[in-house]
């Protein structure tokens, strides 16, 4: 696609239950992120794929959260057993490369906003 | 202390001012980013920049790798330039925040 698509754009959960944000990058992005950003604070980094393996989950703030990529394209972030403190935007960006080469760009959704009810 | 920092966390100017947003950093970096976030949410990525200045349209940002130093400009600004304005430095393959500044812009 042309950008970065997160799905859904707004969810209510209720406290306990599961939910699945899902982000389709863009079309041969071998490079995607997850990104959290709470209320009143700042972004703050989740996870990362490159192609479908995860080098770095070391954002993950507990074994409730999960992430998958699939066929190098759309990845989903789950999130078990949900608690009000997990209430966020949750963004997801990607790039056409890797590494620590610094002449690419990111390109971000427009993010998922999960509230725990 | 953040590895990131940005000041000031507000501003607030008249149409037609000239801005200047500030970031430091105290980690070794590859490359450092220039976001804006619209009330929505939504984020753009204004500036990647490993040295020097780039410039696009009223945007202007500059880096000083040696004292780990970025600001971003904005000249004549206007009311749709308010949103928040978010510095993130590129540690190997992740981004690390800034915790963003609020622009207010009035006519």
């Amino acid at each position: 696609g042309a950008g970065v698509s997160q799905s859904p754009s707004n969810k209510v959960t209720e406290k306990g239950k599961d939910v699945e944000l899902r982000c389709d990058p863009i079309s041969g992005h071998t490079a995607l992120y997850w990104y959290r950003q709470s209320l009143g604070q700042g972004l703050e980094f989740l996870i990362y794929f490159q192609g479908n393996s995860a080098p770095d989950k070391s954002g993950l703030p507990s074994d409730r959260f999960s992430a998958e990529r699939t066929g190098g394209s759309v990845s989903t972030l789950t999130i078990q057993r949900t608690q009000q403190e997990d209430s966020a935007v949750y963004l997801c960006a990607s790039s056409s490369a890797r590494g620590a080469r610094p002449n690419y760009g990111y390109t971000f959704g427009s993010g998922t906003r999960l509230t725990v009810v | 202390k953040n590895e990131v920092e940005q000041s000031p966390q507000n501003l607030t100017a008249q149409e037609g001012e000239f801005i200047t947003i500030n970031c430091s950093y105290s980690v070794g970096i590859s490359a450092l980013h220039w976001l804006q976030q619209h009330p929505g949410g939504g984020i753009v990525s204004l500036f990647m920049l490993s040295s020097g200045k780039k410039k696009h349209g009223r945007l202007i940002a500059t880096i000083n790798i040696q004292e780990k130093h970025s600001s971003l400009h904005i000249t004549a600004s206007h009311p749709r330039d308010s949103a928040v304005y978010i510095c993130a430095v590129r540690d190997t393959d992740k981004l690390i925040f800034g915790t963003g500044t609020r622009l207010q812009v009035f006519p």
